[in-house]
């Protein structure tokens, strides 16, 4: 099975800061790797797919790179909405693991 | 608009079985591979079982495999986890999530609300 480790698993920012969140993969994914965000009670919600590919409709202040095993998630600027938990997901293959999520707090 | 409206949680005791029922609208749905994903209190995602379109590809996390069944009514646009030999590590809200195709790359792009599973004597 693939594991996918987050890093970190908690931050701190302020509104406004540029925030990056990486998601290592066991082996390589070819870029099939997802990223949800979900804050508490609530379902969670597709940011990113393929890698770098942006959802309709999610704000530009979201981007995702990376290949390969390692893959990042960037927000450009940090908004009060965006306070809340990431994770990552590959879809190279069952099961389609995700990582153990990152939390965004506020400092 | 896509809705995924999931039913059938509650308490059940170790050993025992419970199905989770989840009703979709606002797509094609027999067009399109379905999951079920849970979340154990205070902890993160854990994919548990997909199914595609035509039903005839099913897929399981090994923890469930053998206990779990999803299936699929295209006729009524349903989509099922029948849960058997539920045990104390299956307490969670379980999740119908739609594919947003069924072919690479595969991701969720809408997800229900949740139905809570838990399993105590």
């Amino acid at each position: 099975d693939i594991q996918m480790t987050q890093s970190p698993s908690s931050l701190s920012a302020s509104v406004g800061d540029r925030v990056t969140i990486t998601c290592r993969a066991s082996q390589t994914i070819n870029n099939y790797l997802n990223w949800y965000q979900q804050k508490p009670g609530k379902a969670p919600k597709l940011l990113i797919y393929a890698a770098s590919s942006l959802q309709s409709g999610v704000p530009s202040r979201y981007s995702g790179g990376g290949s390969g095993t390692d893959y990042t998630l960037t927000i450009s600027s940090l908004q009060p909405e965006d306070f809340a938990t990431y994770y990552c997901q590959h879809s190279y293959g069952t099961p389609w693991t995700f990582g153990q999520g990152t939390k965004v707090e506020i400092k | 608009e896509v809705q995924l409206l999931e039913s059938g949680g509650g308490l059940v005791q170790p050993g025992g079985s419970l199905r989770v029922s989840c009703a979709a609208s606002g797509f094609t749905f027999s067009s399109y591979a379905m999951a079920w994903v849970r979340q154990a209190p205070g902890k993160g995602l854990e994919w548990v079982s997909s199914i595609f379109s035509g039903a005839s590809s099913t897929f399981y996390t090994d923890s469930v495999k053998g206990r779990f069944t999803i299936s699929r009514d295209n006729s009524k646009n349903t989509l099922d986890l029948q849960m058997n030999s539920l045990r104390a590590e299956d307490t969670a809200l379980y999740y119908c999530a739609k594919y947003a195709g069924s072919t690479q790359p595969y991701y969720l792009d809408y997800w229900g609300q949740g139905s809570l599973v838990t399993v105590s004597s």
